[in-house]
């Protein structure tokens, strides 16, 4: 059981193009899903946390005009980078948490996304 | 500032070694917490969740809790090679009770499980 998958695995865009991750938990409903991004040897950073059929909250210093998310189900989140450069190039990754469950997060596979 | 300590390692253990692993918090309000193994380009799996002071065990892992000093670890024993990764300490320092579950992740240490 909770099992999250992501969608796509690895994508490879030119700059100032717009990429859109699909994030779904595949065998149970949740309420909160949590997006970061981990750029190479080092640690996970919390870009925000969506609650489904609400706003996104993002963490200080993410541009939620650049990464917009959207949570319209209790099995799917989506994150979209829009005008993407290579800073952003980088390995994202979201977690999900049940209904009703504990503080748990379950992982993704991770999208590997490099910008040229 | 909020935070969670992990020694970055690399801790290096002979095959079949106890592998132990150390965390430190600085919310002393913090309720749960989590260890997560991350491979290598990969994305976190979760290992153990521990919620009181003591021990909790899951076959060959043990997660030990005590929360007056703010310190989580983590022992793995007959450590293998396919152990070796990174293992990410993550704690949730939202308010008891809360809607915050937010959880703050340490750096991680890079264990090395050597045949």
């Amino acid at each position: 059981g909770a099992v999250v998958s992501q969608h796509p695995s690895r994508v490879i865009c030119k700059s100032g193009t717009s990429v859109k991750i699909e994030c779904r938990s595949l065998d149970f409903q949740a309420t909160t899903m949590f997006w970061y991004r981990q750029f190479p040897k080092q640690s996970l950073m919390l870009m925000a946390t969506s609650n489904e059929g609400s706003k996104a909250t993002y963490e200080q210093g993410v541009e939620k005009d650049k990464f917009l998310i959207n949570h319209a189900s209790l099995t799917l989140s989506t994150l979209t980078v829009t005008s993407a450069h290579p800073e952003d190039s980088s390995f994202y990754i979201c977690s999900a948490r049940g209904v009703g469950a504990t503080d748990t997060q379950y992982f993704g596979p991770g999208t590997r996304l490099t910008v040229l | 500032q909020k935070e969670v300590e992990q020694n970055s390692g690399p801790l290096s253990v002979p095959e079949g070694a106890i592998a132990s692993l150390n965390c430190t918090y600085s919310d002393r309000g913090s309720q749960s917490f989590f260890w997560y193994r991350q491979y290598s380009g990969k994305s976190p799996e979760l290992i153990m969740s521990i919620y009181s002071n003591g021990d909790k065990e899951d076959g060959r892992f043990t997660a030990q809790l005590n929360k007056a000093s703010q310190y989580v670890s983590l022992l793995i024993r007959d450590s293998q090679p396919s152990d070796s990764a990174t293992y990410l300490c993550a704690v949730n320092m939202g308010k008891s009770g809360g809607s915050n579950y937010k959880l703050t992740f340490g750096k991680g240490t890079l264990l090395t499980v050597n045949p």
